[in-house]
């Protein structure tokens, strides 16, 4: 069956534009995350997203962070203003069951802000 | 931000060679450990997901071993095959929500 998808797979931005990018996570799965990569560094938690509940944004680095989920599907995680600090490796992962067994990631997606 | 070390941060290996690499986290608040495999321009693989301390899970020539107490995990490869090269990432849970990942080891097998 169809994985977890993300768009667009790179994205090149001027400094103190708005970028969105966007997670079709796998159908029936109930939980979303979001992560980032920056060079040299390890997978960085920035949100999580659990059906109907308020999502967990403590790993949101600032405000100009920020992400939503339709329907209890699709995710897109909105940066404001990006700073060269921003660029990245952004990674969406779904899962059936929060908390219990390993999360299937997408692709990601490749910030580069100049 | 909870810390999570895995060592070596990369190495090389001969075709055939039998490897190993470890994930060091905190021993309390313990949850779960993953593995995870990321092969260049794919998406993070799980490979295994540890609860028990003890507890050893196998995938044909990859396993691993867990040590909630000391707080440990070792991921072994034996006979190790060109397309074992990725980067394999530890993550430490604590709870139902949040990962915390590991920088990876880069592992390259030389055929």
């Amino acid at each position: 069956g169809a994985g977890v998808s993300q768009s667009p797979s790179n994205k090149v931005t001027e400094k103190g534009k708005d970028v969105e990018l966007r997670c079709d996570p796998i159908s029936g799965h109930t939980a979303l995350y979001w992560y980032r990569q920056s060079l040299g560094q390890g997978l960085e938690f920035l949100i999580y997203f659990q059906g109907n509940s308020a999502p967990d944004k403590s790993g949101l680095p600032s405000d100009r962070f920020s992400a939503e989920r339709t329907g209890g599907s699709v995710s897109t995680l909105t940066i404001q203003r990006t700073q060269q600090e921003d660029s990245a490796v952004y990674l969406c992962a779904s899962s059936p069951t929060p908390g219990v067994g390993g999360q299937y990631f997408g692709p990601g997606t490749r910030l580069t802000v100049l | 931000i909870l810390n999570v070390e895995q060592s070596p941060q990369s190495l090389h290996v001969q075709e055939g060679d039998s490897t190993n690499f470890t994930c060091s986290f905190p021993s309390s608040n313990f949850y779960a450990l993953h593995w995870y495999r990321w092969e260049t321009a794919k998406s993070p693989e799980a490979l295994f997901v540890m609860t028990l301390n003890g507890d050893e899970k196998k995938k044909g020539r990859i396993s691993a071993t867990l040590n909630t107490k000391e707080g440990y995990s070792y991921l072994y490869i034996k006979g190790s095959q060109p397309e074992d090269s990725a980067t394999y990432l530890c993550a430490f849970q604590t709870g139902a929500n949040n990962l915390f990942f590991g920088t990876g080891t880069r592992l390259t097998v030389i055929p």
